[in-house]
């Protein structure tokens, strides 16, 4: 079946410290991987997506790769922003591409 | 223009009653989904339309869940003989077409409660 196991949280980070949150799947056929962001009293956004093995997907200076021959997605910023803090989502597509599997969530929080 | 909308975005009821969960999604958007999160965990699918027909309901818990779309826009998550476990946040999104590649807007939620 499909799943998704993120890293648990929470996860605190200065201001400028590099983040990454741990993403592995389980699926049958060739699914698409996303992140999701939910900012504090907001609904979901995405983040960013790879529809295929080895794409890289990028949005808002955080990054993630889809490694095939690992199951995962990890996700990655360079250097975080207050304004980062927020919960986050890893997610896959099912074969059909209409139901989609959503890991547990990690809340970060960035201090000043 | 206006995102994906849900009513009402608290419900409290008591075990056992009948409760309905209403979305608007944006406006042209043809496919349609609900989800379940409970606390701590993330969304679970539960059923997603494309037009009016519900393409896929696997996600449906049991057969006190149904949900309705009869004019391909918005769409109603109806709950019979409400139980405890029943409670969580009921999201709803919707995007332009079905599949992975079309992004998915998420409204607000509807935090049901049943006492």
């Amino acid at each position: 079946g499909n799943s998704v196991t993120q890293m648990e949280g929470p996860v605190t980070l200065s201001e400028e410290a590099f983040l990454t949150i741990n993403c592995t799947y389980t699926a049958t056929g060739y699914p698409s991987l996303f992140w999701y962001v939910q900012y504090p009293g907001e609904g979901l956004q995405l983040l960013l997506k790879a529809t295929k093995a080895d794409d890289k997907g990028s949005n808002k200076g955080f990054e993630a790769t889809y490694r095939k021959e690992t199951t995962s997605f990890h996700l990655e910023k360079g250097s975080v922003q207050v304004s980062d803090s927020a919960v986050y989502f890893c997610a896959l597509s099912g074969d059909t591409g209409n139901q989609f599997y959503f890991g547990t969530g990690t809340s970060l929080t960035v201090i000043p | 223009g206006a995102g994906v909308s849900q009513t009402p975005s608290n419900k409290v009821t008591e075990k056992g009653k009948y409760v309905e969960l209403r979305c608007d999604p944006i406006s042209g958007h043809t496919a349609l989904y609900w989800y379940r999160q409970s606390l701590g965990q993330g969304p679970e699918f539960l059923i997603y339309f494309q037009g009016t027909g519900a393409a896929d309901d696997s996600g449906l818990p049991n057969d006190r869940f149904f949900a309705v779309r009869p004019e391909g826009s918005v769409s109603t998550l109806k709950i019979q003989r409400t139980e405890r476990g029943d409670s969580a946040v009921y999201l709803c999104a919707s995007s332009s077409g079905g599949g992975a590649h079309n992004e998915q807007f998420f409204g607000p939620g509807t935090r049901l409660t049943v006492l």
